[in-house]
């Protein structure tokens, strides 16, 4: 069965630092998200992203944040510097008018 | 400003029971609403959607009601078994594109005992 894969599973940074979190979507779908979870909270929206553009983003998504996919199959977030505040698991996600999530990139910001 | 509260942090059950969740919301016109399972340390699997003109969903032991009237979702789990017990989430979708923002309540963690 088709599945959202996302690596690393675990990252550790320091305060600052740049990071690239990777999802490959499942590669048929046309949707995709960012969404995070700070341990213990909600799961929330980070980003929506169609057709090689954001569709929506929440007011998380500043300009610390961005998205790229630089080819047909990956789907990235970077956090440009990042913060303490920034540790969470973070979750990808590909639609076909359901939405598949990946297991998780776990960031920890030091 | 939007809010979705999910019917108490926890829910304990006997094996065998229906297990019934809600889901409110106010301040929101959803197009959708979706219901997700979470386990501890995965991502959400998605589980049944409901679109704001269908009163009740079904799929296999479950069941989802939705009254946009009330602003209130169930969701009911029929002969729960233990392996059903984990977090469930609801998650409201505005639908006004294809890729909305969609905002997720805080979840419900339910335990079916044997």
């Amino acid at each position: 069965e088709p599945e959202v894969t996302q690596t690393p599973s675990h990252q550790v940074t320091q305060m600052g630092q740049e990071v690239i979190l990777r999802c490959v979507p499942i590669s048929n779908h046309l949707y995709f998200y960012w969404y995070r979870q700070i341990l213990g909270q909600k799961v929330e929206f980070l980003v929506s992203f169609y057709n090689n553009e954001i569709s929506e983003k929440s007011e998380i998504f500043d300009d610390q944040f961005s998205v790229e996919r630089p080819d047909g199959s990956n789907f990235t977030l970077k956090i440009r510097s990042t913060k303490l505040e920034d540790s969470a698991m973070y979750f990808c996600a590909s639609d076909d008018n359901e939405q598949f999530f990946g297991p998780g990139t776990r960031l920890t910001v030091l | 400003s939007q809010k979705i509260e999910q019917n108490s942090e926890a829910l304990n059950i006997q094996e065998g029971k229906t297990a019934t969740l809600t889901c409110n919301y106010t301040n929101y016109s959803p197009a959708y609403l979706q219901w997700y399972r979470q386990d501890p340390g995965r991502g959400p699997v998605f589980l049944l959607l409901i679109r704001e003109n269908e009163k009740e969903k079904r799929k296999e032991r479950l069941k989802v009601t939705f009254d946009t009237t009330l602003k209130q979702s169930l969701f009911h789990i029929t002969a729960s078994q233990p392996a059903d017990s984990a977090t469930y989430l609801c998650a409201l979708d505005p639908g006004y594109s294809s890729a909305s923002k969609i905002i997720f309540g805080s979840g419900t963690r339910l335990s079916i005992r044997p």
